[in-house]
Parts: C-alpha cells; structure tokens; sequence
C-alpha cells in the first residue's frame, strides 16, 4: 500500500518564476492538505482540499494556489517566488476531512535562489 | 501568534534514559493533540495522540501525559535509543477540520 507521494523532491528556482508541486494521497484518502516546513520550524497549514474545492486555507498570500483533480490527486502552484518561499513543502492526506489522522508525505525542498 | 508553545529546543538524553518534552496550548477548542517524529530528509510520521478525554495514553516506550486545566501535554520515551534521536513535534488540531498547529520542533540526541 503506497504511502503519500510528493514530486519532485528537490527544486530549485529563481525569484520571480513559478513552481507547481504534486502530491498523491494515500490510497482511499480523499482530502489533501499542503504544509510549508522553514529550516528548523514546525510546518505551516497553508491549504486543504476535498473534493476538488480549496476547503480551508491558512494564512498564506494568494500567490500560493492550488488544485485537486478527480483522482483525489492535487497540486501547490506558487507564482512570483520570494527567497523567503525556500522551504520543505509537505502534504498531508486524510481518509476524510473531519479525520484528525494526517500522514505525511517525504515533501518537496524547493530552494530560491 | 504561536498557539502552540514547545520547549525544549534541542535535548541531549544517554541511551536508556527518559526523554521529556513539554508542549502548551492556548485555544480551547482544540480537542486532538498528536506526536510526530520526523528525521532528517523524511516527511513527519505520526508517533502517538490523545484526546482531552483521558489523562494519558501509552504506546510501548512513548506516553503522553495530558493536563487540560493547564492547557499542557507532554511526550515521555522510556529506554530511549540511538533510533530515537529525530526531530520531534508537538501539534493540536479542532475537531472536524483536521488542519493542524505546529509547535517549533525539539530535536533529540540519544547518545549511545
């Protein structure tokens, strides 16, 4: 049974460009959650979304954006990237939305340059 | 606003021993409180959790002790190992949203 899945696991990127990262769920998970983790930090909620619909959103700009395909799938689009986005981004899938169980997957290191 | 408080920063514990880290929250509404364990290059791992319902819940040689009129709840591992050694994070989440509020992370060193 395959676990959450991110790719790619590393980026690197200048500012100003844009990156999409991709997550799949863990197999009969529905709901997807994306966290950003600074070096040495705890991760930050930065959205959730069941059912192809942004669900619940933390306090992150609106360049960060995302979207949930048919498949329960999902992507983190992240337009106009600041030094300051260069962190691990991780997703995080539930069996349903009001599970509190979340697992994680090994996440996306994208570096700005 | 950090709404949930992690101390120690950094723990260094001699193999066997017991490691302690504490965790405080501030809203009330929050009524799940998990562990994950996460090491270096790896995505966080659930470890154990609790309900403010009970006082404490052991899995092996991890227990969380949970005190909901102080608003505080603590990870103990017993017999720690070498293995053990990974960053650890505290989290709480309201019930039916499944979003969860990090703390800053404590990173043990099991010394052998």
């Amino acid at each position: 049974d395959a676990g959450v899945t991110q790719s790619p696991t590393h980026l690197i990127k200048t500012r100003g460009q844009q990156v999409t990262l991709r997550c799949s769920p863990k197999s009969g998970h529905d709901t997807v959650s994306w966290y950003q983790q600074a070096l040495g930090q705890g991760p930050q909620f930065i959205f959730q979304y069941y059912e192809e619909e942004e669900r619940q959103r933390g306090n992150f700009p609106d360049r960060f954006s995302g979207h949930q395909f048919p498949n329960y799938s999902s992507e983190l689009n992240v337009n106009a990237l600041l030094l300051g986005d260069s962190a691990l981004y991780l997703c995080a899938s539930s069996p349903a939305p009001s599970t509190d169980t979340q697992y994680f997957g090994p996440g996306t290191r994208l570096t700005v340059l | 606003q950090q709404q949930v408080k992690q101390s120690p920063q950094s723990l260094i514990v001699q193999k066997g021993g017991i490691s302690i880290i504490n965790c405080a929250y501030e809203n009330t509404a929050f009524d799940y409180f998990p562990w994950y364990q996460q090491f270096p290059g790896k995505g966080p791992a659930l470890l154990i959790a609790i309900r403010p319902d009970v006082s404490e819940k052991k899995e092996g040689r991890f227990t969380i002790s949970f005190n909901k009129s102080a608003k505080q709840f603590s990870l103990h591992i017993m017999d720690s190992q070498p293995g053990d050694s990974a960053t650890y994070f505290c989290a709480a989440s309201r019930g039916g949203y499944s979003t969860l509020t990090f703390g800053k992370g404590t990173m043990l060193l099991v010394s052998p």
